[in-house]
């Protein structure tokens, strides 16, 4: 299979603290994620793509200071929300893909975040 | 630039009959195209993709669709629905970068 896990599924922190999210490929090497995020209701919206050892491409009107993602290694991508306000509460969700030309994206399970 | 139209935010049908979930795309160049599933507090599951072999696609759980690249569509369906299918339905096109452009998703309630 291709399963993505992440880490936590839950988590809930008063405002102005960070708050790191782990989305790992469990069982393939994963040269690029991305990171989406979800609103109650609503579909998913690209945050930003990230390619092992590079810079994320963040999409427009993302602060990247704000969601800082590093992708370390080809199994491993986190995503720092930074100071955290109570409108950054969402569902983060994250997808692994085996190559940069392969057309499956492998969704994690998500991390619902609440800031108080 | 590419984008997905899902016709209806919420199909209710009962068990038993006909699902067809509406997609229409926008591509300037051939797509590929994509319906996930997601259940409450989840991520996403694929069901099936189209990516330009046939364009009948078969996909998980009975599902199918059918890319018609005359009316752009890649409209989802399932002879006969079943209460665990109640769930929420997007179609999505690859971007330019590899991404996904998701549609705004369906829910689909499937009464008894």
């Amino acid at each position: 299979g291709a399963v993505v896990s992440q880490h936590p599924s839950w988590v809930i922190c008063k405002s102005g603290t960070s708050v790191k999210i782990e989305c790992r490929s469990l069982d393939f090497q994963a040269t690029t994620m991305f990171w989406y995020r979800q609103f109650p209701k609503q579909s998913l919206m690209l945050m930003a793509t990230s390619n092992e050892g590079s810079k994320a491409t963040y999409e427009q009107g993302v602060e990247k200071d704000k969601f800082l993602i590093n992708h370390a290694s080809l199994t491993l991508s986190t995503l720092t929300v930074t100071s955290a306000h109570p409108e950054d509460s969402s569902f983060y969700i994250c997808s692994a893909k085996r190559g940069p030309y392969q057309e499956t994206q492998y969704f994690g399970p998500g991390t619902r975040l609440l800031v108080l | 630039a590419q984008s997905v139209t899902q016709l209806g935010s919420h199909v209710s049908v009962s068990e038993g009959a006909l699902v067809l979930l509406r997609c229409n795309y926008s591509s300037s160049v051939p797509p590929y195209l994509f319906w996930y599933v997601q259940y409450p507090n989840q991520g996403l599951q694929l069901l099936l993709k189209y990516t330009s072999a046939a364009t009948l696609v078969k996909g998980i759980n009975g599902f199918e669709a059918e890319f018609k690249k005359s009316e752009t569509s890649f409209h989802l369906t399932k002879p006969s629905a079943h209460m665990s299918d109640a769930a929420e339905y997007f179609c999505a096109v690859s971007g330019s970068q590899g991404n996904l452009i998701f549609g705004k998703g369906t829910k689909l309630s499937v009464k008894p």
